[in-house]
């Protein structure tokens, strides 16, 4: 069936350095990808998607290729701030499907 | 604004004593989908619905009933709740199509006693 892996957390940085969260998946045909990103005491919420091979996402700052060869989705930030600390959920959902599939969430904490 | 709903956000209860944890929704979504969430296990889907009077189990059903009579409502219900379902709960909601942005409650944290 359907799966997403991402890295284990906790992730600890200072602020201003860079980031990236590897997610890969395993899917039949051409699942949609998503990062969603839940802040301390809130729900998830979305931070971006790709729907095809190649497609960039991005949102505040952060970034995610669809990389159909080596199927990944890999979430990066150039300089993160305080306020990115929060749990990162990579997702899929399959074509003809309405189930979205997470991974277990990574844990980001940026300190001053 | 649009949004999803929970109700309570907290709960703290016992074995045994039946529970509802509401949500609503203000967008028109078709779709509906209760979550927990549990450390090291991230998010599981318990039920979904695609439509009014349309429900289908998730992964981890068992011990959890849920109903769909108005688009708006999906109240989620724990017949006999047990310590085990101590959990983050949350509800979303989209449109039909699945590749659309999925939007989530605030989250109920349940404790059972």
């Amino acid at each position: 069936g359907n799966s997403v892996t991402q890295m284990e957390g906790p992730v600890t940085l200072s602020e201003e350095a860079f980031l990236t969260i590897n997610c890969t998946y395993t899917a039949t045909g051409y699942p949609s990808l998503f990062w969603y990103v839940q802040y301390p005491g809130e729900g998830l919420q979305l931070l971006l998607k790709a729907t095809k091979a190649d497609d960039k996402g991005s949102n505040k700052g952060f970034e995610a290729t669809y990389r159909k060869e080596t199927t990944s989705f890999h979430l990066e930030k150039g300089s993160v701030q305080v306020s990115d600390s929060a749990v990162y959920f990579c997702a899929l959902i399959q074509g003809g499907s309405e189930k979205l599939v997470f991974g277990k969430g990574t844990k980001l904490t940026v300190n001053p | 604004e649009a949004q999803v709903t929970q109700n309570p956000r907290y709960l703290i209860t016992v074995t045994g004593k039946k529970l509802t944890v509401t949500c609503s929704q203000n967008m028109n979504h078709e779709y509906m989908s209760w979550y927990r969430q549990d450390p090291g296990l991230g998010l599981r889907q318990i039920y979904y619905s695609m439509n009014v009077e349309v429900t289908d189990k998730g992964d981890v059903p068992e011990g959890y009933k849920v109903s769909r009579k108005e688009k708006r409502n999906f109240p989620l219900i724990l017949e006999s709740p047990s310590p085990n379902q101590t959990s983050l709960y949350f509800c979303a909601s989209r449109k039909t199509q699945g590749r659309d942005e999925q939007f989530f409650g605030p989250g109920t944290r349940l404790t059972v006693l």
